[in-house]
């Protein structure tokens, strides 16, 4: 089983303000990396897959890169807006459709 | 398209009562995962279907959970008998799961079911 962490837990911002947030994973047997937002009373979204090293994906105002040789992945918010308060999860999997979370950041975006 | 659908949202139940879940993945998706997220930590796979087999049900508490996909469609996750420790949103997740590129593994989530032991 892997073990997957992300960091910090929770994070209080302004609206304006830009973010990020930390995923570690283990490097061995990696295939990919996925970003989820997931709103309360909602179901998960999925916001990302990446799979290869130094890859870098963008959505609006949100963009992840991915470092696989190391064994992270950051998730960027620029300019922060009250609707992006969210958890966000990050899950591996490794040469299977098996996913592993890690704990999750919540976001609170405060107008 | 339609997403994956999950019933009931809510439920409250007493320990020692027996509950059961009902999930209806994407149409066409073989992959069917039941997850158990419990509050302040990530959601924990409990069992893999691919069509109505079992792939992994490694952390599933068998002795008192138990999961079934008949026909290789819906799926229904049950407990008998709930403990204090089962409250939590309990997911479900289906998948194309059939091809090597990583955008078919990409899992799509249910609403869950936020499941309270009292």
């Amino acid at each position: 089983i892997l073990n997957v962490e992300q960091s910090p837990q929770s994070l209080h911002v302004q609206e304006g303000d830009s973010t990020n947030f930390t995923c570690s994973f283990p490097s061995s047997n990696f295939y990919a990396l996925h970003w989820y937002r997931w709103e309360t009373a909602k179901s998960p979204e999925a916001l990302f897959v990446m799979t290869l090293n130094g890859d870098e994906k963008k959505k609006g105002r949100i963009s992840a890169t991915l470092n696989t040789k190391e064994g992270y992945s950051y998730l960027y918010i620029k300019g922060s807006q009250p609707e992006d308060s969210a958890t966000y999860l990050c899950a591996s999997n490794n040469a299977g459709n098996m996913l592993t979370f890690g704990g999750g950041t919540r976001l609170m975006v405060k107008p | 398209e339609a997403g994956v659908a999950q019933s009931p949202r809510y439920k409250i139940i007493e320990k020692r009562q027996s509950v059961a879940f009902w999930c209806n993945p994407i149409s066409g998706h073989a992959t069917l995962y039941w997850y158990q997220q419990i509050l302040g930590q990530g959601p924990k796979l409990l069992i893999q279907f691919q069509n109505n087999g079992v792939v992994d049900d490694s952390q599933l508490p068998k002795d008192r959970f138990s999961a079934e996909r008949l026909k290789g469609v819906d799926s229904t996750l049950k407990i008998q008998p709930a403990k204090l420790e089962d409250s939590a949103v309990y997911l479900c997740a289906s998948s194309l799961g059939r091809s090597g590129r990583a955008i078919s593994y990409e899992q799509y989530f249910g609403p869950g079911t936020r499941l309270t032991v009292t």
